[in-house]
């Protein structure tokens, strides 16, 4: 089973500041199928990145993902109030397997 | 559009059993896998398993092979997840959700509003 690890585990930023938040598997995730989700709190999970690089319907620009093999990143270019969550990689290359990381949350300086 | 809704909140007993639905409208339904996945107050997310629409196959991962059952009713579009043998640490909100594409491999793209799950004597 590939084991996902996210860091850091808290990153404390102000609005207009760049996140940058990353994700490694314990083994190379084939295609590079890892995705990113965000969550705030009382919703459930919205899908932003699949594929490692690719944008969901409707996501923001300013949300871009990068990687491969076993390193992975979710940067914001610039934090808006509304990106403040907790931010949650999932691969789905293990298939029929898949795992989520532990989370970074994402919070207000 | 797509929409994934599943059943209201319930309490249940040490031991008991728990069986949940996730009705889908707005797509075919029979062309997209449906995972369940958890999560525990204050945790992060734990993946469950997936069932195939089509034909019914499911998989599941270890932490609940033996406790957990994924079904469907192609009739009313409809997904259903049990979880037998129940202890305080099921207590979580319960989530399906829809892969982005068709076929096995894929992001979960489409989820429900969750059911949360209090398990308490």
């Amino acid at each position: 089973e590939i084991v996902l690890t996210q860091s850091p585990g808290t990153l404390s930023l102000s609005p207009g500041e760049r996140a940058t938040l990353s994700c490694r598997a314990s083994q190379s995730v084939s295609s590079n199928y890892l995705a990113w989700y965000q969550q705030k709190p009382g919703q459930a999970p919205r899908l932003l990145i699949y594929g490692a690089s690719n944008r969901a319907t409707g996501i923001p620009d300013r949300f871009s993902g990068s990687g491969s093999g076993t390193d992975f990143t979710l940067t914001i270019s610039r934090l808006e109030p509304e990106d403040f969550a907790v931010y949650y990689c999932q691969q789905y290359g293990d298939s029929p397997r898949f795992t989520f990381g532990p989370g970074t949350n994402v919070d207000i300086k | 559009q797509v929409q994934l809704v599943q059943s209201g909140a319930e309490v249940k007993k040490p031991g008991a059993s728990m069986k949940i639905s996730c009705k889908t409208s707005g797509y075919i339904f029979s062309d997209y896998y449906m995972h369940w996945v958890r999560q525990a107050p204050g945790q992060g997310l734990e993946w469950m398993g997936w069932i195939n629409p089509n034909s019914g196959g499911t998989h599941y991962a270890q932490k609940f092979q033996g406790r957990v059952t994924v079904t469907r009713d192609t009739s009313i579009s409809t997904v259903y997840m049990e979880l037998t043998r129940l202890n305080s640490d099921d207590t979580a909100m319960y989530y399906c959700a829809r892969l982005y594409n068709v076929g096995l491999v894929g992001a979960l793209h489409y989820w429900g509003q969750g059911t949360l799950v209090t398990v308490s004597s």
